[in-house]
């Protein structure tokens, strides 16, 4: 059973538009929720994480957007440059100890 | 050099064949992680391990083992590979006080 659905599996954008991907979950003991890119050939690596605390958390062109209620976080990307192509990853953990993913999602975006 | 290093990084092998990953890390991290990356199901934990002494199933841990050599070492083995253990392998580490994975560059292993 998957503890994190992840949506759209892919994704293509324009350069200069803003790629949004959804992940949701149901075990309401996740209490830490980060996003990982991952570039062809290479592990995943932290972009940004958010805690069920507070709703939204932004660093430069990326957002976290968390809806306790609906159990859902997103991942906002704004003017979304063809170097932000690769695959990016949700995620949930209880006390940083045991992380589920998602299944991830292929951006791709066009010049 | 990185600071989770996995060797090898492609493995060719046959069914039935034992087959080991080796992880080694520089950063001093007290937990380790094996996880098994599949197109269309993301990545899933196979083994974690908080210290030398602390090894835990994740939620695909059938078919493998792993052994925690010294706090820099975290080996994955297959006793007797099948072609449905084909994928990419990933190691990572934490420490305690982050909720941030480091990631290795990953084993490509192929079961023929």
């Amino acid at each position: 059973q998957q503890q994190v659905k992840q949506s759209p599996q892919s994704l293509i954008v324009q350069k200069g538009g803003i790629s949004i991907i959804n992940c949701a979950y149901e075990n309401t003991a996740f209490d830490y929720f980060p996003w990982y890119q991952q570039f062809p050939g290479k592990g995943p690596a932290l972009l940004i994480a958010i805690r069920p605390d507070v709703s939204e958390k932004k660093e430069g062109r990326f957002t976290i957007s968390f809806n306790k209620s609906a159990k859902q976080f997103s991942l906002h990307i704004m003017d979304s440059q063809p170097g932000d192509s690769a695959t990016y990853f949700c995620a949930a953990s209880i006390t940083g100890n045991q992380f589920y993913f998602g299944t991830g999602t292929s951006l791709t975006v066009i010049p | 050099d990185a600071d989770v290093t996995q060797t090898p990084r492609n493995r060719i092998t046959k069914t039935g064949k034992r087959i080991m990953l080796e992880c080694s890390q520089t950063k001093g991290h007290d937990r380790m992680y094996w996880y098994r990356q599949d197109p269309g199901l993301g990545l899933r934990l196979i083994y974690y391990s908080f210290d030398v002494k602390d090894i835990n199933k994740g939620e695909i841990s059938d078919g493998y083992s792993v052994s925690r050599q010294a706090q820099a070492k975290f080996s994955l083995s297959l006793e007797s590979a099948i072609p449905n253990q084909t994928a990419l392998y990933f190691c990572a580490t934490k420490s305690g006080s982050s909720g941030e994975l480091f990631f290795g560059e990953g084993s490509r292993l192929t079961v023929l």
